[in-house]
C-alpha cells in the first residue's frame, strides 16, 4: 500500500479564497482523522469519521471549515473563506477500527494564506 | 484540544547519552502511543502501552505509564544523530470512540 496520500503538498492561496484538501487514507482502515499543526497551538485534531461518519467535529475551529468523506477512500478539508490565522501543515491520518492500532500520518499540506 | 503535555519542550544530548521525555495527560486513557516527527515530514508510530500495562520495550526504546499519575516517559537509550526530530504522546481517550488527541511535543537534538 503506497500509505495515506494527502494533495496538495503545498498550497498558497489569498484571503477569501476557498481551499480544498484531500486525503485518501490506507485501504481497509476504519478511521480517518484530520489534524492541523502549527506552531503556537501544537496538533489539533479537527475531526475524524469511522466508517466515513463524522464522530467528533468539536475541534473544527469555525464554520468556515468543513470535512466530507463521501468513501471509505477519500476525505476533504474545506475552508471556505480562508484567512491568514488558518495558514498551518493539514494532516490526514487513518488506523484501523483495533484500539491497538497506530495511526497512519500522510505527509501534510502546508497552507499558506497570504 | 489537546489532551498531553510533554517536558521538556526541547532537548539537546550528546550522541551515546540517553534522551528522557515525559508526557502527562488529563482523562482515562485506552492506550498511549509514542510519535516521531522529522522537520517536515508527517508523524511516524514508535511504540504504544495499553492503559494495564507499566513498562514496554521496543530496541533502543523503553516507555512507561503510571495511570495513577497521567503520565507516560520516553526514554531513549544510546542515542544516535538520526534520532534528532519531535517526539509526542498521544492518548486514546476511554469510551469507546477512539479519540486521538496529541501532546506538545519535545524537540530531541542529538549533537554528533
Amino acid at each position: 500500500d503506497a500509505g495515506v496520500i494527502q494533495s496538495p503538498r503545498h498550497e498558497v492561496t489569498e484571503m477569501g479564497q476557498e481551499v480544498t484538501l484531500r486525503c485518501k487514507p490506507i485501504s481497509g482502515h476504519d478511521y480517518l482523522f484530520w489534524y492541523r499543526q502549527t506552531m503556537m497551538r501544537g496538533l489539533e485534531l479537527l475531526i475524524y469519521f469511522n466508517n466515513n461518519v463524522p464522530i467528533d467535529d468539536s475541534g473544527m475551529p469555525e464554520d468556515r471549515f468543513s470535512a466530507k468523506m463521501p468513501n471509505a477512500s477519500f476525505s476533504t478539508l474545506k475552508i471556505q473563506p480562508s484567512e491568514p490565522r488558518d495558514s498551518a501543515v493539514y494532516f490526514c491520518a487513518s488506523r484501523t477500527g483495533e484500539y491497538t492500532g497506530e495511526l497512519f500520518f500522510g505527509e501534510g499540506s502546508r497552507l499558506t494564506v497570504l | 484540544s489537546q489532551q498531553g503535555e510533554e517536558d521538556p519542550q526541547a532537548l539537546s544530548i550528546q550522541e551515546g547519552e540517553n534522551a528522557t521525555m515525559n508526557c502527562s495527560y488529563k482523562t482515562s486513557i485506552n492506550n498511549l502511543q509514542w510519535y516521531r516527527q522529522n522537520s517536515g515530514r508527517g508523524l511516524v508510530h514508535l511504540i504504544l502501552i495499553r492503559s494495564n500495562e507499566r513498562e514496554k520495550h521496543s530496541g533502543r526504546l523503553r516507555v512507561t505509564l503510571d495511570t495513577s499519575k497521567k503520565s507516560s516517559s520516553l526514554l531513549i537509550t544510546a542515542s544516535r544523530a538520526a534520532d534528532t526530530a519531535s517526539y509526542f504522546c498521544a492518548t486514546d481517550a476511554s469510551g469507546g470512540y477512539q479519540k486521538v488527541t496529541f501532546g506538545t511535543g519535545t524537540k530531541l537534538q542529538v549533537i554528533p
